[in-house]
């Protein structure tokens, strides 16, 4: 069973480097049939795609967000990762990361706990 | 403001049927994309709970079931249980955007 657990710091300073990791465990992130995407969620608001991810380093960044983040992958740690820049009060969420059927047409399934990132000095 | 437009709340009875609808435009659902819905349950991720319009995954009661149409995408359940109040998401793909897209969410309430 696919399982993935987002990790990283809960508290970021403005202006600094929100900096998250997703290791997968239970199957192999240079998959074809798959992309490996964020997604966040501002308190008590909806979700938001950040970004996916396929295995050989395609990325694909959501417009909004496109000039401040990274999205990177490592398949000798079985993992993929999301840096996101000059950070400020908007950035507070939830931040999810999942696995997407690879294709526009993707869905995602299945998603980590989830992770509280608060931007506060 | 979301691409994609859910009502933001819904409500019904135990036992009652209620629909959450997802409004899209032609670079989105009109486009052909393929509509996924998910379920949150308070204070935990979401669940994928239909894909690609009308499938279940395993597991997932046949009370819920999807549909599609045009610009549109619908989400229907029936026999509302209590364990069914959470807050429901569609999930599609945008040309114009070049991203995936979100609803705003819809909560769910069994009265």
């Amino acid at each position: 069973q696919l399982q993935l657990q987002e990790s990283g710091p809960g508290l970021v300073k403005p202006s600094e480097t929100l900096s998250l990791s997703c290791p997968v465990s239970g199957g192999s992130i240079s998959s074809t049939s798959y992309f490996w995407g964020w997604i966040r969620q501002p308190p008590g608001k909806g979700l938001e795609w950040i970004g996916s991810i396929y295995y050989s380093g395609r990325t694909y960044y959501s417009p909004s967000l496109k000039s401040r983040i990274t999205i990177s992958v490592d398949t000798s740690k079985n993992q993929f990762s999301l840096q996101l820049r000059s950070v400020t009060a908007a950035d507070t969420a939830v931040y999810y990361c999942a696995q997407a059927t690879a294709g526009s047409a993707g869905w995602f399934d299945p998603w980590g706990q989830g992770t509280l990132v608060t931007v506060s000095s | 403001q979301s691409v994609l437009t859910q009502p933001p709340s819904v409500s019904g009875a135990p036992g009652q049927r209620v629909t959450i609808s997802c409004a899209g435009i032609t670079s989105n659902i009109g486009a052909g994309h393929d509509v996924h819905w998910y379920q949150q349950l308070p204070g935990t991720a979401p669940k994928l709970l239909i894909y690609t319009n009308t499938n279940r995954p395993s597991g997932v009661p046949d009370r819920f079931s999807g549909s599609k149409s045009g610009t549109s995408a619908s989400l229907a359940i029936t026999g509302l249980q209590a364990e069914d109040e959470a807050d429901y998401y569609c999930q599609s793909y945008d040309n114009s955007l070049n991203s995936w897209v979100f609803g705003g969410g819809t909560k769910l309430t069994v009265l």
